[in-house]
């Protein structure tokens, strides 16, 4: 079975300031791993995703997650935030190598502040 | 490309009415999904499709029916529309392998 815990259900930072939003996860298989965007109204975007390659992976925006095996771990990190993050964010599993059903964690919303 | 394409953008349904939520890929993408989000929650699968002329059930089916009869369709259908199926439904295409495309979103209200 695979599940996805996202830590924080909201998090607040200044612009400027780092973005972490933490992700842990559950898989009985090798898992893939993504991290998707929603702005307001909008559809999801795919931001990044890990599938075994490089355990850190770089996404759009100047995102990137980096997968960590022993902690099961899996969370967003953005060095500068911006105005335009402001969204909800979904840290997302599914099996790797095979197109499955993929499971949504409950989401992230991050605020920025001027 | 337009990618994920869904009809309508907004509905308001009155309760036991039926209605069909469109979805259209011009990826040809084998797999096809229908998502519901929740207020507050992440996505719940409904029901997806691994090619033309198969489907599957996925997490909360019940209430909903769809039909793949193309690579490039798959339709959401409602029969008795219920309040607790207020919600924003989002169509989603993949690949084999690969990352899922999502569609705009439909969201849908019923009264």
């Amino acid at each position: 079975a695979q599940s996805v815990t996202q830590l924080d259900s909201h998090v607040s930072v200044s612009e400027g300031t780092p973005v972490l939003l933490r992700c842990n996860y559950s898989s009985s298989y090798s898992p893939s791993l993504f991290w998707y965007v929603q702005h307001p109204n909008k559809g999801l975007q795919l931001l990044l995703k890990y599938t075994s390659a490089a355990t850190l992976v770089k996404g759009i925006n100047g995102f990137e997650a980096e997968f960590k095996k022993s902690e099961t771990s899996f969370h967003l990190t953005k060095p500068s935030a911006h105005m335009s993050d402001a969204a909800e964010y979904f840290c997302v599993v599914s099996r790797s190598y095979n197109t499955d059903k993929l499971i949504f964690g409950t989401g992230t919303r991050l605020q920025v502040f001027p | 490309n337009a990618g994920v394409t869904q009809t309508p953008k907004f509905r308001i349904l009155k309760i036991g009415q039926s209605m069909t939520l469109q979805c259209t890929q011009d990826m040809n993408h084998n797999y096809m999904y229908w998502y519901r989000q929740d207020p507050g929650m992440g996505l719940k699968l409904i029901y997806y499709s691994v090619g033309a002329g198969i489907t599957d059930k996925g997490e909360v089916p019940n209430g909903y029916n769809v039909s793949r009869s193309t690579t490039e369709d798959f339709p959401l259908r409602l029969e008795l529309a219920a309040p607790s199926q207020t919600s924003v439904y989002f169509c989603a295409s993949s690949p084999l392998v690969g990352a899922w495309f999502f569609g705009p979103g439909t969201r849908l209200t019923v009264l």
